[in-house]
């Protein structure tokens, strides 16, 4: 059974990157033709879908967010990166990594998150 | 973006009860709708997906239906263990979306 876990800075200064990393286990990322996920949590709202990436590293990014993201994967590793550019205090979120087959657009399994503030 | 609108956003409830929280999408999604649950600090856990296909694993207290633009998700007899925030999310188009969020608490 798949297990995603995210790992990270937990601060990062306004105008900097966001760096995260989702480790995947319990599956190689090379077997699976899925899309895998980045969705985030603001404090006192919804999740917001930043992007996806497959294994051959196509993307999709939301066009919200598309200008500043950028999405890779690292199989030989079996890991996912997110980046987030230009960050500001609104980008402060609990970030998930996440997955789902083609066709099947619902998020199963999810990672616990890591909280990402945004602060000097 | 489709906007996805759930009620309510916060319910008091107590063990036993029947619950029903909605979610209301802002353009017909056909029944490309899913239903999470998450408790502090855990990940989010898949409940329903394609509007009423109960996720293996989970309680058939669950239930889920609805189409085109109104969904709702029921709790037949609450459990403690149920106490907790529910949120859909729209899979028709990209960019995927989210409801608000339903906190259910103990009342």
């Amino acid at each position: 059974q798949l297990q995603l876990q995210e790992s990270g800075p937990g601060l990062v200064k306004p105008s900097e990157t966001l760096s995260l990393t989702c480790t995947v286990s319990g599956g190689s990322i090379s077997n699976y033709n899925y899309y895998w996920d980045w969705i985030r949590q603001a404090p006192g709202k919804g999740q917001e879908w930043i992007g996806n990436i497959n294994k051959a590293g196509n993307t999709y990014y939301n066009p919200s967010l598309k200008s500043r993201v950028t999405m890779s994967v690292d199989t030989s590793k079996n890991q996912l990166s997110l980046e987030l550019s230009s960050v500001t205090a609104a980008d402060t979120a609990i970030y998930y990594c996440a997955t789902h087959p083609p066709r099947n657009n619902w998020f199963d399994p999810w990672g616990q998150g890591t909280l990402v503030t945004v602060s000097s | 973006d489709i906007q996805m609108t759930q009620s309510p956003s916060s319910l008091s409830a107590s063990v036993g009860d029947r619950v029903i929280i909605t979610c209301r999408a802002s353009q017909s999604i056909s029944t490309y709708l899913n239903w999470y649950q998450q408790t502090a600090g855990k990940a989010p856990k898949l409940l329903i997906y394609a509007a009423s296909t109960l996720q293996s694993g989970v309680p058939s207290r669950f239930s889920g239906s609805g189409s085109g633009t109104d969904f709702t998700l029921t709790i037949s007899s609450l459990q403690p263990e149920d106490f907790a925030t529910y949120f859909c999310q729209q899979g028709s188009s990209v960019p995927f979306t989210f409801g608000q969020g339903s906190k259910l608490e103990i009342k």
